[in-house]
């Protein structure tokens, strides 16, 4: 089934780092971009950055240079975002998107996984 | 820094015409920038309707259409309907293969 399922809610602390996992099923998970958007409460849509799995090559947005990675592991078909030292703005949802071919068409999306910074 | 500039707001009456648009900072935007938009309603994940530009996705109904209007980016709704209430995005390519989305237009159908 073509997918994108994303891990759980999560809880940290200010200043914790926190990984989120986003898993593929249904098509070759090397041939795509994966990107990584998050939502503040309330809030717009923010682009993080993407990895291409085939050979881990990464862009990243120049607001989070410094403090995201994005991974990924082929042998289970899994793309990563850690993103550290983080504070209450870091409060949102977290998506994992594909991008089909050269193109901006992300037609399949995670579920999201919201992650809540609090103290 | 690079900022895109969509219409925070706008109204249109159920079976009219509107159109978003999506501004660049830095300059004009073209299909090189790959816009593509996305319609989100609240708790929901969001959904694309235009990419490259003015390519419909496969399913989404043809009042919506995609273009470049001048220098900016544009959504066009024709025929309005009730549930086109919800939130719009845009999202641009730049050169540097860095993506950035636009804050995000609420419409509302009254």
């Amino acid at each position: 089934q073509l997918q994108l399922v994303q891990s759980g809610a999560e809880v940290k602390n200010p200043g914790a780092s926190v990984k989120v996992s986003c898993e593929a099923s249904g098509y070759t998970f090397t041939e795509h971009y994966l990107h990584w958007v998050r939502q503040a409460p309330g809030q717009g849509l923010e682009w993080v950055g993407w990895i291409h799995p085939k050979k881990g090559d990464t862009r990243y947005a120049q607001k989070f240079q410094g403090r995201v990675s994005l991974t990924r592991d082929t042998s289970v078909d899994t793309a990563y975002l850690e993103l550290r030292m983080l504070t209450s703005d870091d409060t949102a949802i977290y998506y994992c998107a594909r991008q089909l071919g050269i193109s901006s068409l992300w037609e399949l999306w995670g579920r999201g996984t919201l992650v809540t910074v609090s103290s | 820094q690079t900022v895109v500039t969509q219409e925070p707001s706008l109204s249109v009456s159920p079976g009219g015409t509107v159109t978003l648009t999506c501004d660049l900072n830095s300059g004009s935007v073209s299909t090189a920038n790959f816009p593509s938009w996305y319609r989100q309603t609240p708790g929901q994940t969001p959904r694309i309707l235009i990419y490259d530009a003015y390519r419909r996705v496969p399913g989404v109904p043809d009042r919506f259409s995609g273009s470049i209007l001048g220098n900016k980016a544009a959504l066009t709704i024709t025929g309005a309907q009730a549930d086109d209430e919800c939130d719009y995005y845009c999202v641009l390519c730049l050169s540097s293969a860095i993506w950035v989305i636009g804050g995000g237009t609420k419409l509302t159908v009254l």
